[in-house]
């Protein structure tokens, strides 16, 4: 059974950055795109990018693109995403999750941008 | 970036109800849709793929279905664990792009 397991939720201070985990069991994470999804308090989905862990390239939404930097390493079946210069807008819940024939979804992390 | 409208953004309903809502796309994406299901503190579950395919073990009183750039999730003899929040994707090109949401609520 695949599951994506993130890392404890965040509390950071304004300005600074913050790198959040997503740890890919029960198979392979070349086999997958791997998404990031964000979530405000109330509010809707939005689509951060994805990575190809195969050979680490990327796509972002045009928003995100200076906010978000996604990597991975297959050596530990994990994906990351860094999000810099935090602002109150930054606080949300951030998922993982895959595409393809079935879609795997992380448990999601909180960040909460506070001084 | 493709737009996905989605209506409406909330909804009163009542056990038994068949609840239809709809994602306008502002241009084609084909057959790329889905739609999750989401209950609050949990992640999204996808319920439909591709516009009209029911996702592993979804009850059959889901569906999805599409007319032109409209897509709709349909839900027969709305049950109690069906009140939950609702959103489409558009991943027929990046950036992905999801609708709003819908908020079901019981009257």
């Amino acid at each position: 059974e695949v599951q994506l397991q993130q890392s404890g939720a965040e509390l950071v201070r304004p300005g600074t950055s913050v790198k959040l985990s997503c740890k890919v069991s029960g198979d392979t994470i070349t086999a997958y795109y791997m998404h990031f999804v964000k979530q405000r308090p109330g509010q809707g989905l939005e689509w951060i990018g994805r990575i190809d862990p195969e050979d680490d390239s990327t796509k972002y939404a045009e928003k995100f693109k200076n906010k978000a930097t996604l990597t991975a390493d297959t050596s530990s079946n994990t994906a990351y995403l860094k999000l810099s210069s935090l602002t109150s807008e930054d606080t949300a819940t951030y998922f993982c999750t895959t595409s393809g024939t079935t879609d795997y979804w992380g448990q999601g992390v909180m960040v909460t941008v506070s001084s | 970036d493709i737009q996905m409208t989605q209506s409406p953004s909330s909804m009163s309903v009542s056990l038994g109800d068949t609840v239809t809502i709809t994602c306008r796309a502002s241009q084609d994406v084909g057959i790329y849709v889905n739609w999750f299901q989401q209950k609050p503190g949990k992640s999204p579950r996808r319920m439909i793929y591709r516009a009209t395919n029911l996702a592993d073990g979804v009850p059959s009183r889901f569906s999805g279905s599409r007319s032109g750039s409209d897509y709709s999730l349909t839900i027969s003899s709305l049950e109690s664990e069906d009140v939950a929040d609702y959103h489409c994707l558009q991943y027929d090109e990046y950036p992905r792009t999801f609708g709003g949401g819908t908020k079901l609520e019981l009257k």
